[in-house]
């Protein structure tokens, strides 16, 4: 069974522009979550999709957004990018929203200029 | 606040020393802890999930053990491809399917 995908593998941003991210998760996955990881702050939850809906936030700004497929695909979308926001993106997948294993992708790598 | 703690932050291992890694928590409800390794430039890999206290799991030369107030990763006879950053996460009540995680055990084997 093919795993979690993620596009594109790298990207490089200016501040002010906005990004999206693509995550495909594991065939028969329906939730979803989205994660930042940085060498200060380690990896941080961002939000949650299950059946299309977000059903967690974690604690950061307005300006990062996601939204889900109703094939399980989902997107996350950065505006007005700051240099903080350079870090490894990881989409996660499980089969569903109860505590469940999440199964990690390789992760977008962004760098703002 | 839910807390997470991973202790030592680096360990350098000689190839067959055996040793353990900690991950000591602070949650008001805890639902499951998990273990994952992450190699450099790659997405964290699953390695266990622990539900309860005095629950074990063992894969080859890891075994994850869970208490009230902490896990433990024991690795014996290491290897060096067993070198990586280690992680533990905790899923909380409060706080639905999201996973809280330790800053991580970064693990070096020499042979």
């Amino acid at each position: 069974k093919a795993g979690v995908t993620q596009t594109p593998r790298y990207l490089i941003k200016t501040r002010g522009q906005q990004v999206t991210l693509s995550c495909s998760p594991i065939s028969g996955h329906r939730s979803v979550s989205w994660y930042q990881q940085t060498p200060g702050q380690g990896l941080q939850f961002l939000f949650e999709y299950f059946s299309e809906t977000q059903r967690n936030k974690g604690n950061f700004p307005g300006r990062f957004s996601g939204r889900q497929f109703s094939n399980s695909r989902s997107e996350m979308n950065v505006s007005t990018l700051e240099l903080g926001d350079s870090a490894l993106y990881l989409c996660a997948s499980s089969q569903d929203d109860s505590a469940d294993t999440q199964y990690f992708g390789p992760g977008t790598r962004l760098t703002v200029l | 606040e839910d807390q997470v703690t991973q202790s030592p932050e680096a360990l350098r291992l000689q190839e067959g020393e055996s040793s353990s890694l900690n991950c000591s928590y602070t949650v008001s409800g805890l639902r499951g802890l998990f273990w994952y390794r992450q190699d450099p430039g790659k997405g964290p890999e699953f390695l266990f999930t622990l539900y309860s206290a005095g629950e074990e799991k063992e894969k080859e030369r890891l075994k994850a053990t869970l208490t009230k107030k902490e896990s433990f990763l024991h690795i014996t006879a290491p290897k060096p491809e067993d070198s990586a950053t280690y992680l533990c996460a905790v899923q909380v009540d409060q706080a639905g399917t999201a996973l809280i995680f330790g800053k991580g055990t970064t693990l070096s084997v020499s042979s």
